[in-house]
């Protein structure tokens, strides 16, 4: 068990340009969730995944974001056109669905810094 | 729309100490609740789950408490070490597949 990987780890950038970021869940996970942490709050749901099936969406999601998971394996996230209030931290999670509790699994998040 | 609030922001205490961590949540149709801890700069380490037909979890130090009818958890830390210093992060799930909502944090010092 490797954890959950996520690339860059950090990440400049201008605004107006488009960005990715690559989230690994942990083998097998077959949930993949992302979140968006700014300073002083705690995370914010985005979009989760079932397998390569994404189930939901927060309306914070705005058309300019889009994310994929090809295979239910990675998932990457794309956010077009960026914008100062894009900067933050952006964090993956896993889990696995199955009988009992279900404890999500964070990555050390990709912080995106919007000039 | 479920809200999470967490009390006190910011805890600074003397190693040695025991103490409480406060997470409340508007809504009690919740599924689990999970404790998280957050080194600055870092991602998300889960501390303890507790799902809601539970009264409480114990991990070493660490013992975590949830009241659904009365929407309010507590984390408590005995004997706090320096070590523990991070923000602690109260999530509750709404279902059982579906998405974390979580609360701000408390930043904890402990100093030696």
């Amino acid at each position: 068990d490797t954890g959950v990987s996520q690339n860059p780890r950090h990440k400049i950038t201008k605004r107006g340009q488009n960005v990715t970021f690559r989230c690994d869940p942990i083998s097998e996970h077959n949930r993949l969730y992302w979140y968006r942490q700014t300073l002083g709050q705690g995370p914010e749901f985005l979009t989760y995944f079932q397998n390569e099936a994404q189930l939901e969406k927060s309306r914070l999601l705005s058309d300019r974001f889009s994310a994929e998971r090809p295979k239910g394996s990675f998932s990457t996230l794309e956010i077009q056109r960026t914008e100062q209030g894009d900067s933050a931290m952006y964090l993956c999670a896993s889990s696995l669905i199955g009988q009992g509790a279900k404890t999500q699994y964070f990555g050390p998040g990709t912080r995106l810094l919007v000039l | 729309k479920q809200e999470v609030t967490q009390i006190p922001a910011a805890l600074s205490v003397p190693e040695g100490e025991n103490l409480v961590l406060n997470c409340s949540f508007t809504d009690s149709a919740i599924y689990n609740l999970q404790w998280f801890r957050q080194d600055p700069g870092k991602g998300l380490t889960s501390l303890l789950l507790i799902q809601s037909s539970q009264r409480e979890q114990t991990s070493g130090r660490l013992n975590a408490s949830l009241d659904k009818s009365s929407g309010r958890s507590t984390l408590y830390i005995a004997a706090s070490q320096p070590g523990d210093s991070a923000t602690y992060l109260c999530a509750v799930d709404r279902g059982g597949y579906s998405t974390l909502t979580f609360g701000k944090g408390t930043m904890l010092l402990v100093s030696p």
